[in-house]
């Protein structure tokens, strides 16, 4: 069956440090999504990506799906505490079952 | 997009008890699921809620146990039946159109005592 991981499992970082969280399938993707999940809160959908090599930006936010559509990565530029949570990708393909990574839980210290 | 009204938001219960959850959507939606998730872990799907039809199970999940309706495309409920503490979770709803991205209830933070 696919898998799905996704590292570092827990990041710590001061404000203002960068942060990159990393998604790896075994199997080719025909799409990923990104999530973001708050503590206490639920998943809220961030963005999609679907070409092979495709950059998307969202104001500090970097998404990058890799060349072979096996992995993508998620960027953060100058982290702030309104980043904190756990990032979740999703390999499920859009349109069906989420299939989530195991996630990235970030804590920024100030 | 969509939104979502999960409720309850919190309950503790008594094992061997059953709690039906209940999620509403404001708007008809294609897919609807389940899925549970514990402090700091990834969501695991319990099912999917089909319209009109039992819903399809993931392995390790059952009917009996978490019995599922979907009544029309906007409204689905989930029942965690005869609770155990082992059933103490988070659980979540999600709804989706085709290709288009899930939202999400607020999710029920479940304590079996």
């Amino acid at each position: 069956g696919q898998q799905v991981m996704q590292i570092p499992q827990y990041q710590h970082v001061q404000e203002g440090e960068d942060f990159t969280t990393y998604c790896n399938s075994s199997t080719t993707l025909s799409n990923i999504q990104w999530y973001k999940q708050r503590p206490g809160g639920h998943p809220v959908f961030l963005i999609q990506l679907v070409k092979s090599g495709e950059v998307k930006k969202q104001k500090r936010l970097t998404f990058q799906f890799g060349e072979a559509k096996k992995n993508s990565s998620l960027h953060i530029t100058a982290t702030q505490t309104t980043d904190v949570g756990t990032y979740f990708c999703d390999v499920s393909g859009g349109g069906n079952k989420l299939t989530f990574g195991t996630g990235t839980q970030l804590k920024v210290e100030l | 997009s969509a939104v979502i009204s999960q409720k309850p938001s919190r309950d503790i219960c008594q094992r061997g008890t059953s709690l039906t959850i209940q999620c509403q959507v404001d708007s008809q939606v294609t897919m609807m699921f389940w899925y549970r998730q514990q402090p700091g872990q990834s969501l695991t799907l319990i099912a999917t809620a089909n319209q009109g039809s039992e819903a399809t199970y993931e392995s390790g999940f059952v009917i009996d146990k978490f019995p599922i309706s979907r009544p029309n495309l906007t409204f689905s409920t989930l029942t965690v039946s005869n609770m155990s503490p082992e059933d103490s979770s988070i659980y979540l709803c999600s709804a989706q159109g085709a290709y288009t991205e899930a939202f999400f209830g607020q999710g029920t933070r479940l304590t079996v005592v």
